[in-house]
């Protein structure tokens, strides 16, 4: 079994949709879960930063911890095109190093 | 707003020649990773390292690679005899000294450097 799990897509949405973006775990000593945003050919940037259970909302954007389930997830509401990108869960346990997900192809229609 | 660098942006070798990719992390951060992502594949973490040594290591991380911080500012991973395998876009990432559970710990990625081993 994988430790994360993220459906890779492709996604895509009309402008102004709700955008829900999911991963599951295995490890249950991840303990830090991040967001991160990848377009093409550049470097991965982050996005949402969460330690606990609940939810964290920034601007458009919403992460949520769910740790019993072992499911985490990011929300973008009143998506662009220029969210079109490959997102990527990471997270990690008392180590430093992340474990990231697949990535999962966003492409937000005009 | 400060950001990591890498260079160079893309790099060609041929099989068994050594390469170096450099890095400058943010400036006053402290901790530094190297990860790769094989073309289509999931980003893949290397290494990282703190006060002049490594800290942490994958399994990818054989004896084939090695890093270093040669100055204040460059953070370098080197391949000694590249393998066609080694094609991949290589990120250095750099994180702030951790002080709780706050967002200094998370890791910020430099743009990244397309290696292609021939």
């Amino acid at each position: 079994q994988k430790e994360v799990e993220q459906d890779p897509g492709p996604l895509s949405v009309p402008e102004g949709a709700i955008v829900s973006l999911n991963c599951t775990y295995s490890n249950s000593a991840f303990q830090y879960f991040m967001w991160y945003r990848q377009y093409s050919r550049k470097g991965p940037e982050l996005l949402m930063y969460t330690y606990s259970s609940g939810n964290k909302e920034d601007g458009r954007f919403t992460a949520q911890v769910d740790k019993s389930s072992k499911y985490i997830s990011l929300f973008i509401r009143d998506s662009q095109p220029s969210d079109s990108a490959t997102y990527l869960c990471a997270m990690r346990d008392s180590a430093r190093q992340l474990t990231f997900g697949s990535g999962t192809q966003l492409t937000v229609l005009p | 707003e400060p950001e990591v660098t890498q260079t160079p942006s893309h790099q060609v070798t041929q099989m068994g020649q050594e390469v170096i990719l450099r890095c400058v992390p943010i400036s006053n951060h402290l901790y530094f990773y190297w990860y790769r992502q094989i073309l289509g594949q999931k980003v893949e973490f290397l290494v990282s390292f703190y006060n002049n040594e490594i800290s942490e290591k994958s399994e990818i991380f054989d004896d084939q690679f090695s890093v270093e911080r040669p100055d204040g500012s460059n953070f370098t991973l080197k391949i000694r005899s590249t393998k066609l395998e080694d094609s991949a876009m290589y990120f250095c990432a750099s994180r702030a000294i951790s002080s709780g559970r706050g967002s200094q710990e998370t890791q910020y990625f430099g743009p990244g450097t397309r290696l292609l081993v021939l």
